[in-house]
């Protein structure tokens, strides 16, 4: 089945600063990989994907970076303001299923 | 359309009580998904679906149990609590064609067994 890690477990940024998350799978076959952002009480809720056709993909401040030779993806967060501080999870399909394999998540915390 | 629901928001139980966690979507997802969420560990599937009548194993499905009689509701049964059922459940669910995998969280049931 799929493996996911997450690195690193914790990131404290001063606020304007960027952030960077790192993730690893381990399914070659896997082509969809989603990142949630998580609010302390709250649901999780998907901030960006990509699909393993491209190597990148931005929306506003928030960027996600593919490279599958290797089976590594990145979010980044650039200018990073106190409302992104959360927990962010990244996640690769299951092998063979719609479900998701989860990373163990990344407590951000953004200083003003 | 009112997403991904989810009853009760919190329970508690005693070790051994049964219960069921309510999962219902209005969107006509095919799939549908159980996770439990214990700190530090992220999400880990216990049980999906990819359709009406048909359920498969997560990669922490002991000590529950699914079904799937209709799209729209996907319960999930304790049959009997243990403490370490104690955990944050989201129910979750997603469109079956390929380019529309996004999946969507319910607001999430906190079960605290004693």
């Amino acid at each position: 089945g799929e493996n996911v890690e997450q690195h690193p477990s914790t990131l404290s940024v001063q606020e304007g600063d960027s952030a960077v998350i790192k993730c690893t799978y381990s399914d070659s076959a896997s082509n969809y990989f989603p990142w949630y952002k998580q609010e302390l009480g709250k649901r999780p809720q998907l901030i960006i994907d990509i699909r393993s056709n491209v190597g990148e993909k931005k929306d506003q401040r928030i960027a996600v970076t593919l490279n599958k030779t290797a089976k590594h993806f990145s979010l980044h967060i650039t200018e990073t303001q106190p409302e992104d501080s959360a927990v962010y999870f990244c996640a690769a399909p299951r092998t063979g299923r719609r479900a998701l394999t989860f990373g163990s998540g990344t407590r951000l915390q953004v200083q003003p | 359309n009112a997403g991904v629901t989810q009853t009760p928001k919190f329970q508690v139980l005693k070790t051994g009580q049964s219960m069921t966690l309510q999962c219902a979507q209005d969107m006509n997802h095919e799939y549908m998904s159980w996770y439990r969420q214990d700190p530090g560990m992220g999400l880990r599937l216990i049980h999906y679906s990819v359709g009406a009548g048909i359920t498969d194993q997560g990669e922490v499905p002991n000590g529950y149990n699914v079904s799937r009689s209709t799209t729209e509701d996907f319960p999930l049964r304790l049959l009997s609590a243990a403490p370490s059922q104690t955990s944050v459940y989201f129910c979750a669910s997603s469109y079956s064609r390929s380019d529309q995998e996004t999946q969507y969280f319910g607001p999430g049931t906190r079960l605290l067994v004693l």
